[in-house]
């Protein structure tokens, strides 16, 4: 199996900051990486795809970069509604592998 | 937009079945793969398989053989069963849609549904 590993796995933030969080795959994953945004009780929302790939309608704030075996997912300036867990997946095998994932909380 | 939405027993016995269904609404079954992911107490999340609306079939090695994905599309539903159940398939349970990007992406989730494994 392709292990993911994310970190931080909490991360303190303030209104108007820019964040970064990385995800670690153990083997090269090329480009076949997906970022998701989850809230307590809710679905998890697909933000990224491909590594850099925005979904349509997600605010463009959110970015994500990397290749190989690092990547990364940025929000540029957070707001309110940003304040969630998120998480990345590996979808390079169709047995899909998930990181542990990041709460980010407000600071 | 695609809204799909888990439903089942929330308690099930050891050595029991545990069964699950997924509604898909906003969009039709067809066209598309459909997965079960779950996410035990404390722990990551796992994938356990996916369905496309055909009926063909992929499961995680390591479920296999207690796994029966199923798919109806008369009603717009798949189905998840596992058998012989035991306290760590107590978990909270997501049924997803997958579409075809490159390789086999999941854009939809429901909210997940909660099943604990207890006598």
């Amino acid at each position: 199996d392709i292990q993911m590993t994310q970190s931080p796995s909490t991360l303190s933030a303030s209104v108007g900051d820019r964040v970064t969080i990385t995800c670690r795959a153990s083997q090269s994953i090329t480009n076949w990486l997906a970022w998701y945004q989850q809230k307590p009780g809710k679905a998890p929302k697909l933000l990224i795809y491909k590594a850099s790939t925005l979904e349509t309608g997600v605010p463009s704030r959110f970015s994500g970069s990397g290749s190989g075996t690092e990547f990364t997912l940025t929000i540029s300036s957070l707001q309110p509604d940003d304040f969630a867990t998120y998480f990345c997946q590996q979808y390079e095998s169709y047995l899909y592998t998930f990181g542990q994932g990041t709460k980010l909380e407000i600071k | 937009q695609v809204q799909l939405q888990e439903s089942g027993p929330g308690l099930v016995k050891p050595s029991e079945t545990l069964s699950l269904t997924c509604t898909v609404s906003g969009g039709s079954i067809s066209s598309y793969y459909w997965s079960w992911i779950r996410q035990p107490p404390g722990k990551g999340l796992e994938y356990i398989g996916y369905i496309y609306y055909t009926g063909s079939s992929n499961y995680n090695p390591s479920l296999k053989s207690r796994l029966t994905i199923s798919v109806d599309m008369s009603k717009n539903q798949f189905s998840l069963k596992v058998s012989s159940v035991t306290a760590a398939d107590t978990a909270v349970y997501y049924c997803a849609r997958s579409r075809a990007a490159g390789n086999l992406l999941l854009d939809f989730w429901g909210q997940g549904t909660r099943v604990t494994v207890s006598s």
